[in-house]
């Protein structure tokens, strides 16, 4: 079985700053790991996975996470925060080989403060 | 261009009423789900189907009902036992293997 927890269900930054958002995961099985994002009223689209190989993933718009097993952590981190990147994002986690189903986090809400 | 389309994006149902909710998908992808989303609780799964005539309830399945006649259609009913049905839907694809999902743009259902 698999779990996700999601540290801090709000956080805002300034433009221009740190974006670091926090997921902890739980696996009896080495992990599929994920992060979405979510507009108002609109679908998760995804922004990075990891599956095996480099820890360190980069995805989408800048955004990028990092794989540590010793922490069971897998971070979201840009350097710079935009205007656009203010939406949900969502952590979520499955079994090896990816044949699992996808178990989410609870949220996390990122406002940017202009 | 493939993708999913749910529909429809709004929908309004009254209490006592059976809804059902589109998903169709051309992305040639086996497997399909259904997700709920509720403000502060993430998504939670309903039903997910691997293969065709085929499926399986998700963690909150009471109330809801699916069918997989097709390997493009996984339909969603929200029946009249479902006591909180107000909730975005969300539906989702994956290919095999790939462990990464894709997801339709939402309906959005309120009981009124």
């Amino acid at each position: 079985a698999q779990s996700v927890t999601q540290l801090g269900s709000h956080v805002s930054v300034s433009e221009g700053a740190l974006v670091l958002l926090r997921c902890n995961y739980s696996s009896s099985v080495p992990p599929y790991l994920f992060w979405y994002v979510q507009y108002p009223n609109q679908g998760l689209q995804l922004l990075l996975k990891y599956t095996t190989g480099a820890t360190l993933v980069k995805g989408i718009n800048g955004f990028e996470a990092e794989f540590k097993k010793s922490e069971t952590s897998f971070h979201l981190t840009k350097p710079s925060a935009h205007m656009s990147d203010a939406a949900e994002y969502f952590c979520a986690v499955s079994g090896k080989d990816g044949n699992e189903k996808l178990t989410f986090g609870t949220g996390t809400r990122l406002t940017i403060i202009p | 261009d493939g993708g999913i389309t749910q529909s429809p994006k709004y929908l309004f149902r009254k209490e006592g009423q059976n809804v059902t909710l589109s998903c169709e998908q051309n992305l040639n992808h086996d497997a399909m789900y259904w997700y709920r989303q509720d403000p502060g609780q993430g998504l939670r799964l309903i039903y997910y189907s691997q293969i065709v005539n085929d499926f399986q309830k998700g963690d909150i399945a009471e109330g809801y009902s699916v069918s997989r006649e097709k390997k493009e259609s996984f339909p969603l009913t929200v029946t009249s036992a479902q006591k909180n049905p107000t909730a975005f839907y969300l539906c989702a694809t994956r290919k095999t293997g790939t462990g990464g999902y894709t997801f339709g743009s939402g309906t959005r259902l309120t009981v009124v």
